[in-house]
């Protein structure tokens, strides 16, 4: 079995400060870990995964995301928050061990960046 | 088509009714998933295609949902005998046939039974 928590629902920053949005996740297996944006009424939009490697992964739009092992977390991560990231957030995980394709996802977290 | 696209965008229906979603993927992704989003949640799997094959139907939350992409392109979700709590934003998402591909989504059918 696989989870994703986001444990909080909304994540309020001032613009130019950093923002974190918190993720753990739990898998059997080895964890391939994702992050998505949704705007309203849009799909999904890749953010950017962890497969292997640095544990700091860079993605679109300046976020990045640090994989946890011990912890088991892959917050993502900006410096410098921008309104316009404002949005509906989603990480996700899938079981790297198996060819199992499902990926399971959090609730999300809503991000609000005031000006 | 540059994106993944899914129609009808929005469909009422009244409970009993049947309905079908169309979901179109991105052209060469052999990998093509349905989930369910209700509202203030995450997207719940349903099922996933490879190809033509439908490789895990664990998500399905009941007889009443059948899902099929006869060609290996094209998947049509249906749903018989609409209830009220089948309302909710059907998600349809493609990717290469990697495990490690992300997964590019469609905009989404929001379905809604009266």
């Amino acid at each position: 079995a696989q989870s994703v928590a986001q444990p909080e629902d909304q994540v309020n920053v001032a613009e130019g400060n950093p923002l974190t949005v918190k993720c753990t996740y739990s898998v059997s297996g080895n964890p391939y870990l994702f992050w998505y944006v949704q705007y309203p009424n849009r799909g999904l939009q890749f953010l950017l995964k962890y497969i292997t490697g640095d544990n700091l992964v860079k993605g679109s739009y300046g976020f990045e995301a640090e994989f946890n092992k011990s912890q088991t977390s892959f917050h993502l991560k900006k410096p410098s928050a921008l309104v316009s990231d404002s949005a509906l957030y989603f990480c996700a995980v899938r079981d790297g061990s198996t060819n199992a394709g499902k990926s399971t996802f959090g609730d999300g977290t809503t991000l609000t960046v005031k000006p | 088509g540059a994106g993944v696209s899914q129609s009808p965008r929005y469909k009422v229906a009244k409970r009993g009714q049947d309905v079908a979603l169309r979901c179109d993927p991105i052209s060469g992704h052999v990998s093509l998933f349905w989930y369910q989003q209700a509202l203030g949640q995450g997207p719940e799997f349903l099922t996933y295609f490879q190809n033509e094959a439908q490789l895990d139907k664990s998500g399905l939350p009941s007889d009443r949902f059948f899902a099929e992409r006869p060609e290996g392109s094209v998947s049509t979700l249906k749903i018989q005998r609409t209830q009220q709590e089948d309302s909710a934003v059907y998600l349809c998402a493609s990717t290469t046939r990697t495990n490690t591909g992300e997964l590019f989504f469609g905009e989404g059918s929001r379905l809604t039974v009266l």
